[in-house]
Parts: C-alpha cells; sequence; structure tokens
C-alpha cells in the first residue's frame, strides 16, 4: 500500500513554462486535494475534488488547473509558471462521508520557478 | 469564518521534559480538529483527531491533545519530550460548507527538543 504517491519530487522551471504535477492514491478515496506550502503561511488549499468528476476552487486557485483523471489520480497544472508559484506542493486525499475526516499526504514536489 | 491560530513560531523544549504545542480555533458549529505533524522534507502525517467525545484524545507516538470548548483550545501534548520530536507541528480545522472534508491548517509551530 503506497498510500499517496507524487511527481516529480523535484522541478525547476522558466517563467512562462509549463508542468503538470501528478498525485494518485491507492486507499479508495472519493477526495483528493492539492495544497502549497510556503514558509510561515502553513498549507494553503488550491484545488479539491470532492468525488470523481467534481472539481472545486479552494483559497489560492489562480494560475492553476486541476484534472480528477479518475479516482485514483488527481493533476495539478501550470499552465504559464510565475515566480510566485515557487513553493512545495502536497497532494492528500481522504474518503469522504463516515467518521473518518482526516486526509493523508503525499510526500511533496519541491518546484522552483525562475 | 473558520480560523485556527497557533501563536508560538517556535517551541524549544529539554529531552524528557513534557512538551505543549498550542492552537486555538473558531469555527461556526462544531469543531471537527486535527494535529499534523511534518519532519523534513516529508509530507504531513496525522497525529490524531477531535470529533466528539472525551475532551482528550490519544493519538500516536505518545501525543495527545486536550479540546478546550470554553477557551476554544486544542493543545498539543506529550508527557516527555524524545529528540525525534522535532518537527513543524500544524494544527486543522475541518470545513464543513463543502462536500469534501477540506481542512484549514494553522501556519505551524517548530518543535525544537534539545537533547
Amino acid at each position: 500500500n503506497a498510500g499517496v504517491t507524487q511527481t516529480p519530487k523535484f522541478q525547476v522551471l522558466k517563467t512562462g513554462q509549463s508542468m503538470t504535477l501528478q498525485c494518485a492514491q491507492d486507499m479508495n478515496h472519493n477526495s483528493m486535494y492539492w495544497y502549497r506550502q510556503d514558509p510561515g503561511m502553513g498549507l494553503r488549499l488550491i484545488y479539491y475534488s470532492a468525488s470523481e468528476g467534481t472539481t472545486d476552487k479552494g483559497e489560492v486557485p489562480n494560475g492553476y488547473n486541476v484534472s480528477r483523471l479518475n479516482k485514483r489520480e488527481f493533476s495539478l497544472r501550470l499552465e504559464s509558471a510565475a515566480p510566485s508559484q515557487t513553493s512545495v506542493y502536497f497532494c492528500a486525499s481522504s474518503v469522504l462521508g463516515g467518521s473518518s475526516y482526516e486526509q493523508y499526504f503525499g510526500p511533496g514536489t519541491r518546484l522552483t520557478v525562475t | 469564518a473558520q480560523s485556527v491560530a497557533q501563536p508560538e513560531d517556535q517551541v524549544n523544549v529539554a529531552e524528557g521534559n513534557p512538551l505543549t504545542v498550542k492552537c486555538t480555533y473558531s469555527v461556526s458549529g462544531n469543531p471537527y480538529l486535527f494535529w499534523y505533524v511534518q519532519y523534513p522534507n516529508r509530507g504531513l502525517q496525522f497525529l490524531l483527531k477531535y470529533i466528539t467525545g472525551d475532551n482528550l484524545v490519544k493519538g500516536s507516538y505518545g501525543f495527545e491533545a486536550e479540546f478546550n470548548k470554553s477557551q476554544t483550545s486544542f493543545h498539543l501534548k506529550k508527557p516527555s519530550a524524545l529528540v525525534s520530536d522535532s518537527a513543524l507541528y500544524f494544527c486543522a480545522v475541518r470545513v464543513a460548507l463543502t462536500g469534501a472534508n477540506n481542512l484549514f491548517f494553522g501556519t505551524g509551530t517548530r518543535l525544537t527538543v534539545i537533547p
């Protein structure tokens, strides 16, 4: 059971380049999330998908798009990277409903935009 | 609107001493509260949660947290700190307005346990 996996682990982009961050979970969770982590700001939600076929904006969605490819996979795309998007990106997943509200996190992608 | 405050950016404690990492919250409705730990260059790991019931909840690695409704606090505690507990700790509250189990995180507290 790998849990939540993310690729790549590290990435350096030039301003204006595009890229897609990949996330997959093998816990049969319905909901998936993308966060960014910046020093002194904690984690901020970019987008989430409550269940397969749905996506919604979080706190900081500008400059990003997402795709819920299937129940397992949730990708984050930067169409035109900017230095302000330099951050560590985390994907997470959780069950929907029931009493287990906690989220499970991947190891993160460290992105630098120059 | 919901919010979570971790008033201390940094907490230092000697090995073997008790530790406390503070968290206060503001939510409408019943609070669902969580603690996570992040070790260097790793993702967040779930430690414990309060949903309902006993105000003292126990979690992983000997940690516990006390829910105090009157003080709107959910402080993380451990009776005897280990050097290996040194990490970044996040408090979070569930946002119940959306279809998913969205969490709103505090800014984190860096715990350093001094040998």
